[in-house]
């Protein structure tokens, strides 16, 4: 079985901390992304990663970096954490490059305050 | 900006009837279609992908795919309490990034 794994379940920060959330998966996949998940809002996308130290801007980049120096690895990082940024962060990896199944990790509820 | 739209709900259904989920997308490249079932607090799993027109059949779930209309649904068999859960619809976008577009969830309810 695909495991995707995340650092925390429960994240509490101050506004202006420096925020990592970390994304493992463990099946050599090649491509991962980073969601935030809001209610009425669904799912939307941060950046995601087709490759080592490869990066692309998802539809709501703005306030976030994201770092992959392995494969296996996929973090996220709020250079300045805001109130606006409360929200659950989802990671997700698929093997392949064309549209596939994504694998979830548990999530990072986080909260700043 | 490239859009899948879902009724949020809630919808409420006895147990043992049909539940009708429905999605519509607005990127007519789409080729690829899932739905995703969240149980709260808990992340998105996957239950059925969709392809090609038509039905697709897994269990008490059939997946319904109409390209020309835009159309993608879910049908719940025999709903069950532990059907309750927010049902996500997907589709992958037809740019170059192949990325997964998702609705904002339909939250279904099974009463016992």
């Amino acid at each position: 079985d695909v495991k995707v794994t995340q650092s925390s379940r429960y994240l509490v920060k101050r506004t202006g901390e420096k925020v990592f959330l970390e994304c493992v998966q463990d099946m050599d996949h090649e491509n991962m992304f980073w969601y935030r998940q809001d209610p009425g809002l669904g799912l939307r996308l941060i950046y995601f990663s087709y490759d080592v130290k490869m990066k692309e801007k998802g539809d709501i980049p703005e306030g976030y970096s994201v770092s992959r120096e392995k494969k296996e690895r996929f973090s996220l990082i709020l250079e300045s954490a805001s109130t606006n940024q409360t929200s659950m962060y989802l990671c997700a990896s698929t093997p392949t490059r064309i549209g596939n199944e994504q694998f979830f990790g548990p999530g990072t509820r986080l909260t700043v305050l | 900006q490239k859009e899948v739209e879902q009724n949020s709900g809630p919808l409420s259904v006895p147990e043992g009837a049909i539940a009708s989920l429905n999605c519509t997308y607005s990127d007519r490249g789409s080729q690829s279609f899932f739905w995703y079932r969240q149980y709260s607090g808990k992340s998105p799993e996957l239950i059925m992908s969709i392809y090609s027109n038509g039905d697709k059949e897994d269990g008490r779930f059939t997946a319904q795919l109409n390209k020309a209309s835009q159309y993608v649904s879910l049908l719940i068999r025999d709903s069950q309490p532990s059907d309750s859960a927010t049902y996500l619809c997907a589709a992958v976008s037809s740019g170059s990034a192949r990325q997964l577009t998702f609705g904002s969830g339909t939250q279904l309810t099974v009463l016992p």
